[in-house]
């Protein structure tokens, strides 16, 4: 596609429920990043996919996290149970891969839990 | 690991005057520096990036310095226009084996017409 695109672009639901939020990178980008980023702070990382694998889970904030990507480019962060510290706006970037490379991100999803 | 610190959070300039955002990090590995622009209800879009070779970029009106010895960059927006307001993000990463970047807290500049 033309850019990262994220689904849904908002999502309300009930403490205590899973949710899935997905992520469409730029064709032929093979690195992927999920971020977090909570009302007027910075950008949290939370994990790294590399093709299929994921060498880099360090920022997942506990295991009611949880990420897939297949064939090399969809991908989905899964949140269970959720919790209303778990409120923000997650964002999906995509790379060419390697170092030192533009990072492109898409519009994000605003998961608000009440 | 990496921490970026980022000042000032809020700047408010008027039109047509010059801008300055800055950001400090910590680990003396980082090799690649980049700037977003992140408009409201949208994705952090990258505007302008530095690696540690060099020390000044600069692209149009806006420019982009790095001191490696102090551990700080900068973002220089010159001649600020109303659409330059948005919060922007300073990032570092050591760029060793995969582009893990550490973002700044942010900076919400306000350019009043």
């Amino acid at each position: 596609g033309a850019g990262v695109s994220q689904s849904p672009s908002n999502k309300v639901t009930e403490k205590g429920k899973d949710v899935e939020l997905r992520c469409d990178p730029i064709s032929g980008h093979t690195a992927l990043y999920w971020y977090r980023q909570s009302l007027g702070q910075g950008l949290e990382f939370l994990i790294y996919f590399q093709g299929n694998s994921a060498p880099d889970k360090s920022g997942l904030p506990s295991d009611r996290f949880s990420a897939e990507r297949t064939g090399g480019s969809v991908s989905t962060l899964t949140i269970q149970r959720t919790q209303q510290e778990d409120s923000a706006v997650y964002l999906c970037a995509s790379t060419r891969g390697g170092a030192n490379t533009e990072a492109f991100f898409g519009q994000g999803t605003r998961l608000t839990v009440v | 690991g990496e921490n970026v610190e980022q000042h000032p959070s809020t700047l408010s300039v008027q039109e047509g005057d010059s801008a300055v955002i800055k950001c400090t990090y910590s680990d003396s590995a980082s090799n690649y520096f980049p700037w977003y622009k992140q408009e409201l209800g949208k994705g952090p879009q990258l505007i302008i990036d530095i690696r540690s070779n060099v020390g000044e970029k600069k692209d149009q009106r806006i420019a982009v310095t790095l001191n490696k010895t102090a551990k700080h960059f900068s973002l220089h927006i010159t001649e600020t226009q109303p659409e330059d307001s948005a919060v922007y993000f300073c990032a570092a990463s050591t760029g060793t084996g995969f582009q893990k970047l550490v973002f700044g807290t942010g900076t919400r500049l306000l350019v009043s017409p």
